[in-house]
């Protein structure tokens, strides 16, 4: 099953300007990351957030995590034609009696940034 | 420089026919993960190794098999069971199996049924 569901699933923007993709989730987390994907190609890592943390910067990327809400969001500042992805959330869940966990990721949203 | 090389990058199967999509990684990861992608979709696991010569299953493993003799390798097969196919594969690795550990990810191979 889906722990995380992204939120919108489209967003189509101009350069230059910011957008915000939102990611939620079911249950408890340890960690929740975000991942890019361009068409046909496989996942980048973006960034990860732990579940002590509140917000994560990293360039142009600001990522911030509301435990209490179960809810993650990603924001791009200036967007830029090279930031038409999709971008997906992967959180945590536990997998098997040994401790060990998998990633479980969300939908995706799609970003079209228009030049 | 290091990665994850996946093979081929296109792939047509025939009906009843076991093919095999190859995964190399040289960034001396332990562990491997091999995802489904269908379109529109999140990924979803297929098969997970932690250690040379140990694999488990995953979420949809019906279908799939894989192997880890060498640490670099884990080649994924999909048997003539699973009768929907058409996806897109991504093969994955991590310094070790754990949630905290980001994941770097192949080009994936897009399989189609001829």
């Amino acid at each position: 099953s889906q722990q995380g569901e992204e939120d919108p699933q489209a967003l189509s923007i101009q350069e230059g300007e910011n957008a915000t993709m939102n990611c939620s989730y079911k249950t408890s987390i340890n960690n929740l990351q975000w991942y890019r994907q361009n068409s046909g190609r496989g996942l980048v890592h973006l960034i990860l957030i732990r579940s002590n943390e509140r917000e994560k910067h990293s360039g142009r990327l600001r990522v911030t995590l509301d435990t209490s809400k179960k809810s993650s969001s990603l924001l791009i500042t200036a967007s830029r034609a090279a930031d038409t992805a999709s971008y997906f959330c992967a959180t945590d869940a536990e997998w098997d009696q040994g401790g060990s966990e998998k990633l479980v990721f969300g939908k995706g949203t799609k970003l079209t940034v228009n030049p | 420089d290091g990665g994850i090389t996946q093979s081929p990058k296109y792939l047509f199967r025939k009906e009843g026919q076991n093919v095999t999509l190859s995964c190399e990684q040289n960034l001396n990861h332990d562990a491997m993960y091999w995802y489904r992608q269908d379109p529109g979709q999140g990924l979803r696991l297929i098969y997970y190794s932690q250690i040379v010569n140990d694999f488990q299953k995953g979420d949809i493993a019906e279908g799939y098999s894989v192997s880890r003799e060498k640490k670099e390798s884990f080649p994924l097969t999909v048997t003539s069971a699973q009768k929907n196919p058409t996806a897109f594969y991504l093969c994955a690795s991590s310094i070790v199996r754990r949630s905290k550990q980001p994941q770097h990810f192949g080009d994936g191979t897009r399989l189609s049924i001829l």
